[in-house]
């Protein structure tokens, strides 16, 4: 069974210091992996996602995240936080199950942001 | 068109009410999906829609009805909802059920009262 870990329930970071969020996950071959945002009350909005091809993936908002096999990790960063970054992260793993690509959520990350 | 589209986008509705969750995309995508999202927590599947059929059902209550009319609409169905059933109601689809990436909607934030 696929899973993922999102170790920090809640990060507060100060406005312009750098941030990684870190994810682990649990998939028996080689694993999709998703980072989505989530803004209160909003939907889910994909940040970057890795299928293959290079470790490094970079997404919207100035996000990039770091595909690690021997750590089964796939950290999320930014260099610098901006305001808006305020929000609720959710890792994800994606893998076949019942027919169909079955997407596990993490438990997310809410991330503080203070001026 | 990259978009999914969820209407309403707040519902509240008695215990006693029937009312119903609208989904569309029209992206060409065979693959479609409720998640069920409580305050604080990450989605939860509810049910799969491959190729305007049922696949996949999470072991819903019966309370809730999907509804697949074509292959751009996915509905759900509310009928005597109780309390707990409050949250954000997400609709996804994909371009096949094989492929990973999800697209979601907005939600519905549904209070029942």
């Amino acid at each position: 069974a696929q899973s993922v870990t999102q170790p920090d329930i809640h990060i507060t970071v100060s406005e312009g210091a750098s941030l990684e969020l870190r994810c682990n996950y649990s998939y028996g071959a080689t694993p999709y992996l998703f980072w989505y945002v989530q803004s209160p009350g909003q939907g889910l909005q994909l940040l970057l996602k890795y299928f293959s091809g290079d470790t490094l993936v970079q997404g919207i908002k100035g996000f990039e995240a770091e595909f690690k096999r021997s750590q089964s990790s796939f950290n999320l960063r930014k260099p610098s936080v901006h305001w808006s970054d305020a929000a609720e992260y959710f890792c994800a793993v994606g893998g076949y199950s019942g027919g169909y690509q079955k997407v596990t959520f993490g438990i997310g990350t809410k991330l503080q942001v203070i001026p | 068109d990259t978009e999914v589209t969820q209407t309403p986008k707040h519902l509240v509705m008695g215990m006693t009410n029937k009312k119903s969750l609208k989904c569309e995309q029209h992206m060409g995508h065979r693959a479609m999906y409720w998640y069920k999202q409580k305050a604080k927590k990450p989605p939860e599947l509810m049910f799969v829609y491959s190729y305007e059929k049922l696949s996949i059902n999470e072991s819903v209550p019966s309370r809730f009805s999907p509804e697949c009319p074509n292959s751009s609409l996915l509905n759900l169905h509310l009928h005597a909802l109780q309390p707990e059933d409050s949250a954000l109601y997400l609709c996804a689809s994909s371009q096949d059920p094989g492929a990973p990436r999800k697209f979601f909607g907005p939600g519905t934030r549904l209070t029942v009262l």
